[in-house]
Formats: C-alpha cells, sequence, structure tokens
C-alpha cells in the first residue's frame, strides 16, 4: 500500500521558534494534503487542506499566519508552526489522498504524526 | 447534519475473543474508513468501503450503506490488537473531508 511519511517524529522548541514539518508521499503522488491536530485522548481535527500549487484552505478557526502550509509538490507538504507557544503542543498528522493512479481512487493515507512540545 | 457515532466507547476482552466495533452515520456517504492508532499516536488505514465487505487477515469491514451502518470486526483477537479504532466518513456533502468518530478504545487481556 502507498506510505506517507512525516519529519521529524517529534521535535521540542522554545516558546517563540518556528518549527517545520514535512509531510511526504513515498510512493504516489499526492493532488490533496490534509493537516490534522489531535489533542490527547481527542479526535483528529483538520486544520487544513492543502492542493498542490494553490493556497491551502483553512478550517474556521485555525489561523493562516500561524500555521504555514506550503505544498510546492505532489510528493511533499509542509507544516511550519510559526511563534511556537506551549499551547501549539500537540499530535500533528497529515494524510494524503491520490487521485487515480496505481491505488485506488480516493483512498487516504495518513502519516505516523508529529509530536510537538513548545517549552 | 454531518454526524458519526461509534460504539462502544471502551471495550476490552479477552484474548481469542471475536470483537466488533460499530460505526453509524446521518446521511450519505461516498467513503468510509476504518482505522487505528496504536499508543505513541500513528495512525493506520485499515479499509476504505464504499460497499460491501472487505477482509484483511483477521480484520473483516462491512457496510450497509441503507442502514448508514458499518461494523469492524477482529477475529481471535491478540493483546497486539490493542489500539484505538477510528471509523472516519466522507460525506457525500462535505467535499473532501473525513467526519471522525470519537474512537473505541481496545483493549485485549492475555
Amino acid at each position: 500500500g502507498a506510505v506517507v511519511s512525516q519529519h521529524p517524529s517529534w521535535v521540542i522548541c522554545k516558546s517563540g521558534t518556528s518549527v517545520k514539518i514535512e509531510c511526504r508521499s513515498l510512493d504516489f503522488q499526492a493532488t490533496t494534503m490534509f493537516w490534522y491536530r489531535q489533542f490527547p485522548k481527542q479526535s483528529l481535527m483538520l486544520m487544513a487542506t492543502s492542493n498542490e500549487g494553490s493556497k491551502a484552505t483553512y478550517e474556521q478557526g485555525v489561523e493562516k499566519d500561524k500555521f504555514l502550509i506550503n505544498h510546492a509538490s505532489l510528493t511533499l507538504s509542509t507544516l511550519t508552526v510559526t511563534s511556537a507557544h506551549p499551547e501549539d503542543s500537540s499530535f500533528y498528522i497529515c494524510s494524503a489522498r491520490e487521485a487515480g493512479g496505481a491505488f485506488s481512487a480516493y483512498e487516504q493515507y495518513f502519516g505516523p504524526g508529529t509530536r510537538l512540545t513548545v517549552t | 447534519k454531518n454526524e458519526v457515532e461509534q460504539s462502544p466507547q471502551n471495550l476490552t476482552a479477552q484474548e481469542g475473543e471475536f470483537i466488533t466495533i460499530n460505526c453509524s452515520y446521518s446521511v450519505g456517504i461516498s467513503a468510509l474508513h476504518w482505522l487505528q492508532q496504536h499508543p505513541g499516536g500513528g495512525i493506520v488505514s485499515l479499509f476504505m468501503l464504499s460497499s460491501g465487505k472487505k477482509k484483511h487477515g483477521r480484520l473483516i469491514a462491512t457496510i450497509n450503506i441503507q442502514e448508514k451502518h458499518s461494523s469492524l470486526h477482529i477475529t481471535a483477537s491478540h493483546p497486539r490488537d490493542s489500539a484505538v479504532y477510528i471509523c472516519a466518513v466522507r460525506f457525500r456533502s462535505g467535499n473532501e473531508k473525513l467526519t471522525f468518530g470519537t474512537g473505541t478504545r481496545l483493549t485485549i487481556i492475555p
């Protein structure tokens, strides 16, 4: 099956710094990628949807300037948490979707997640 | 309103037992996913269904479109099956977005 990787798997940063998380589709081209956030013992919350080559669509309540998303190629999307604060500490998960191709159409594959801790 | 409900919220069973986790949704869908999340967080996509039944090893997923209901079954359960199982649905009216159930925390006791 298709594989989605995330890097780093965990990161600790100081308050006020920026952190970049990468999401890669390893063996397929992802026309659409999704970024989710998950708090402990809660379900995934969609932050934004990005399509390759265009601006991301953010969900209501998600700050665009704080969570910068770049989907520069069909295999890579990045989420940058700018000026991180302790309340940004969370588990961030990306997911990629391929329309057509070798794998099932519209199947959505999830990355392993990145645990961000802001001190 | 597009809603997804899972039951039970928590399930503890003995090793070897047959496990059933249920998912109901409110309106028409284009696809339903069953996901597995182990402690530590990584999510694995188990199945994507739009009709009928799928089987992979000891896992079976079924969906009844008319009743708006899906089940995930685990045969001969094992402690390594302990995880949170999440039902996620793509509603026809929801564009590309998945709506997630609250998850079922499964614990298999040796």
